[in-house]
């Protein structure tokens, strides 16, 4: 059963750099695009970007200039940068599976979330 | 691809068959998801494109759909139903979702 289990920092102040990572536990790294997400207080859902085994990233356009998804090499945590975060930034972050072969592109597993709080 | 679900929230009773939709701006053939979230956890997917239920999730749960216009059904309310629903779709980055529809309980 595979799991994701996600850490990082939750609160910070503006202008500092936001870092995320998950930790892939149980399965396969490989056939699968690695996602991040957020979620607003009270708000819907937020893709931020992805990245294949391979190292190949997209991003939303919307933030694309703020953020930077890795994989290690040891291909089992990915992680999310976020620079120059405002409160705006203050969300859930969840990490996620996108399983493109087999599901369409749904995201099937989830990790639990991190609240990072942005405040001066 | 904007994402675009109704009603925005519901009110119904335990037993009744409900309807959401969710229309695209443009067409996304077949790549729809579904996912249901409580308060306090992460989404849950449900229904994967437009009518595949995922593993695990209950028959009642049913989706339906193409192009730019997709149902999701559950035909009988359970308790553990009320939540709120969001659509995605995967037919290009970037990804998208609706706004949700909260289901509550009557």
């Amino acid at each position: 059963q595979v799991q994701l289990q996600q850490w990082g920092a939750g609160l910070l102040k503006p202008s500092e750099t936001l870092s995320l990572t998950c930790a892939v536990d149980g399965g396969s790294f490989s056939g699968f695009y690695w996602t991040w997400v957020r979620q607003s207080p009270g708000k819907g859902l937020e893709w931020i970007g992805d990245i294949k085994e391979s190292g190949v990233t997209n991003y939303n356009p919307s933030l694309k200039s703020r953020v930077t998804i890795s994989v290690d090499r040891s291909k089992t945590h990915f992680s999310l940068k976020l620079t120059s975060v405002t409160a705006a930034d203050t969300s859930v972050y969840y990490c996620a599976r996108d399983s493109p072969a087999h599901k369409f592109g749904a995201f099937d597993i989830w990790g639990q979330g991190t609240l990072v709080t942005v405040s001066s | 691809i904007q994402m675009t679900q109704s009603p925005s929230s519901l009110s119904a009773s335990v037993g009744d068959r409900v309807t959401i939709t969710c229309r695209a701006s443009q067409t996304i053939s077949s790549y729809l998801n579904w996912y249901q979230q409580k308060p306090g956890n992460a989404p849950k997917l449900l229904i994967y494109a437009a009518s595949n239920l995922e593993d695990g999730v209950p028959s009642r749960f049913s989706g339906s759909g193409s192009g730019t216009d997709f149902t999701l059904t559950i035909s009988s309310l359970q308790p553990e139903d009320f939540a709120t629903y969001y659509c995605q779709q995967s037919y290009s980055p970037p990804r998208t979702f609706g706004q949700g529809t909260r289901l509550e309980i009557k």
